[in-house]
């Protein structure tokens, strides 16, 4: 079974850097790309972030770009999302999401909530 | 960016209903549409993909259909769980965009 589990979330300051986690297991880890997707309190789903297998290829929606970084660790099966920067308009709650065939996300995790308040 | 327009934002509808949501692109994104659904607090799960292919495991209640620009996702005989929101999303370029999503609730 696909288990895709994030943490990390919590409440930062304006300004402030958090690193979030995604654990993955079921499934091979080291051969899927993966995504980051959020969704704002009362809004919908917007896609942040994609990585590649090796991590040799990361793309981003231009309101994270050069603020927030996609990388994994294969040999963890984990996933990672270094978030820099913070604004208020970054609070959300994060999901990571399997990618299938390289592209699809298909199975997703229950979501992390990030917090961006003084 | 390709733009991606759900519609109705909301729909009212019973147990055994039938239901359709439409999805439109500002450009052909030719097959690349997926479908969710997104319930409070839960996983989005994915239903379709590729415009019409049936996920793993969703029931065959569901279908989806169209290719280029306009797209839809049909419910037949509604069921209390699929009370839910719906979300089309393309992946036919980067960055990946989603509709605004359907609200679909209990009349």
């Amino acid at each position: 079974e696909v288990q895709l589990v994030e943490s990390g979330g919590g409440l930062v300051q304006p300004g402030g850097s958090l690193r979030l986690s995604c654990a993955a297991s079921g499934f091979t880890f080291s051969s899927s790309w993966m995504h980051w997707v959020r969704q704002a309190p009362g809004k919908g789903l917007v896609w942040v972030s994609r990585i590649s297998t090796d991590a040799s290829i990361t793309s981003y929606a231009d309101s994270v770009k050069g603020r927030f970084t996609s990388s994994r660790d294969n040999a963890k099966n984990t996933l990672y999302l270094q978030m820099n920067s913070l604004r208020a308009e970054d609070t959300a709650v994060y999901y990571c999401a399997r990618g299938r065939d390289g592209g699809t996300p298909d199975y997703w995790g229950q979501g992390t909530l990030v917090t961006v308040s003084s | 960016d390709i733009q991606m327009t759900q519609s109705p934002s909301s729909l009212s509808a019973s147990v055994g209903d039938r239901v359709t949501i439409t999805c439109r692109a500002n450009q052909s994104i030719n097959s690349h549409l997926n479908w969710y659904q997104h319930k409070p607090g839960k996983a989005p799960k994915l239903l379709i993909y590729a415009a019409s292919s049936l996920h793993s495991g969703v029931p065959s209640r569901f279908s989806g259909s169209g290719s280029g620009t306009d797209f839809t996702l049909t419910v037949t005989s509604l069921q209390p769980e699929d009370f839910a929101t719906y979300y089309c999303q393309q992946t036919y370029r980067i960055p990946i965009t989603f509709g605004q999503g359907t609200r679909l609730e209990i009349k």
